[in-house]
């Protein structure tokens, strides 16, 4: 199957900072989304991404199809900003997830 | 409108007992999807409904797992004489038709609060 790997695994912020979380796949997906698990266990939607770039508020995210990568920025990190980011890919019966990025915003 | 919902929140059960997690998906919503997280870990397929037909079960790890689903709504995953690696969190996702089928907008999965399972 599709092999999903992010880094950093573990990211330590200071409240304000910006950092970049990376996405490398293993194969052509159709379907790439960014989601944030709270710490109460909820998946966020932030993106559908499969290609391009968007941006909602502070949150953006760029996917290079053709290079199998998706970028994630946060800029002016908040402490609500903490939790897991998943990345996910596949087509259109299943996703595969990576491991996730673990955020944690210091004040 | 309302989200994916999953019921029960939390469940402890003993070892060897069946147990029996629902889901309800996004209404009009005619893919559902099972995952499981192990905790600290991402999340693993289980199996995926489009309708009440599921043409992908091949994440279902063993034959004491199944799962069905009632026309486009509610799907029940079943888990058979438990076992200690079964304790997860179950999570429940629903998607809309594909693009060039009516009101699809992609594969976008939206996410239940998933059920918490711990078996002693």
């Amino acid at each position: 199957g599709i092999q999903v790997e992010q880094s950093p695994p573990d990211l330590i912020l200071q409240e304000g900072a910006n950092s970049t979380l990376r996405c490398n796949f293993s194969d052509s997906v159709n379907n790439l989304q960014w989601f944030h698990q709270n710490p109460w266990g909820q998946l966020i939607n932030l993106f559908y991404i499969p290609s391009g770039t968007k941006q909602n508020g502070r949150l953006s995210a760029t996917t290079v199809a053709t290079e199998r990568y998706s970028l994630l920025y946060i800029s002016s990190s908040q402490t609500t900003d903490s939790g897991v980011y998943f990345c996910a890919v596949g087509g259109n019966n299943r996703l595969a997830f990576g491991k996730g990025n673990q955020v944690v915003v210091i004040p | 409108g309302a989200g994916v919902s999953q019921s029960p929140s939390n469940k402890v059960t003993e070892k060897g007992k069946d147990v029996e997690l629902r889901c309800d998906p996004i209404s009009g919503h005619t893919a559902l999807y099972w995952y499981r997280q192990r905790l600290g870990q991402g999340l693993e397929f289980l199996i995926y409904f489009q309708g009440n037909s599921a043409p992908d079960k091949s994440g279902l790890p063993s034959d004491r797992f199944s799962a069905e689903r009632t026309g486009e709504s509610v799907s029940t995953l079943t888990i058979q004489r438990t076992q200690q690696e079964d304790s997860a969190v179950y999570l429940c996702a629903s998607s809309s038709p594909p693009p060039g089928l009516a009101g699809g907008r992609g594969d976008t999965q939206y996410f239940g609060p998933g059920t918490r399972l711990t078996v002693l």
